[in-house]
């Protein structure tokens, strides 16, 4: 199984809805970190925690929130989806020992 | 913030060749120099990474350089196969410590041409 999963794989969604993008890890990671993926534009950081307790905006938080429900479980919340969201959406973790960090195989997201 | 610059955005190279990506980044404190490959359908998975106590890491086909002074690390791939073809991201640190996420390059799609 692996190690960083997320659920769904991909999504098409109306303007205006609200979506939920969730994200479980086996890793026993402290450190989760949401990522959004455009051509050209390479990986920009959304949000991250760095344990259950710990929630910090990256780059580009807003139009998104998060829920950080367990040490294992990480969520990306898009309160009312626009259309310049259309992006691919990765889930990350990481070691606070160890730089490296481990990614999902991402979320396809369409706003129509 | 860290700023971090990666060129080429693409780059094509014939099976046998050597590859260069090339990454530049402002902070002149700053510590840690990974590399990440994306494989088509899938997340970043981490190649190679490098201290700033070393200025070349070797792994295989793969090696990092990397130079303080000028504020630039490098990615070389040699004898480039068709597997080695992905987008390569750089990456670096936001701040100095331990608690700080990772900025990464904007990518580079490298195609190995068969």
């Amino acid at each position: 199984d692996a190690d960083v999963t997320q659920t769904p794989r991909n999504r098409i969604t109306k303007t205006g809805k609200r979506i939920m993008l969730e994200c479980s890890q086996t890793k026993g990671h402290d450190r989760m970190y949401w990522y959004r993926q455009d051509p050209g534009l390479g990986l920009r950081l959304i949000y991250y925690s760095f344990d259950v307790k710990d929630i910090n905006k990256g780059e580009i938080s807003d139009g998104y929130s998060v829920s950080r429900q367990a040490q294992a479980k990480f969520s990306l919340s898009l309160e009312s989806a626009i259309p310049n969201q259309t992006a691919l959406y990765f889930c990350a973790t990481s070691d606070p020992g160890v730089r490296e960090q481990y990614f999902g195989p991402g979320t396809r997201l369409t706003v129509t | 913030g860290e700023n971090v610059e990666q060129h080429p955005s693409t780059l094509s190279v014939q099976e046998g060749d050597s590859a260069v990506i090339k990454c530049t980044y402002s902070d002149s404190a700053s510590n840690y120099f990974p590399w990440y490959k994306q494989e088509l359908g899938k997340g970043p998975q981490l190649i190679i990474d490098i201290r700033s106590n070393v200025g070349e890491k070797k792994d295989q086909r793969i090696a990092v350089t990397l130079n303080k002074t000028a504020k630039h690390f490098s990615l070389h791939i040699t004898e480039t196969q068709p597997e080695d073809s992905a987008v390569y991201f750089c990456a670096l640190p936001e701040g100095n410590s331990g608690n700080t996420p990772l900025v990464f390059g904007k990518g580079t799609r490298l195609s190995v041409i068969a």
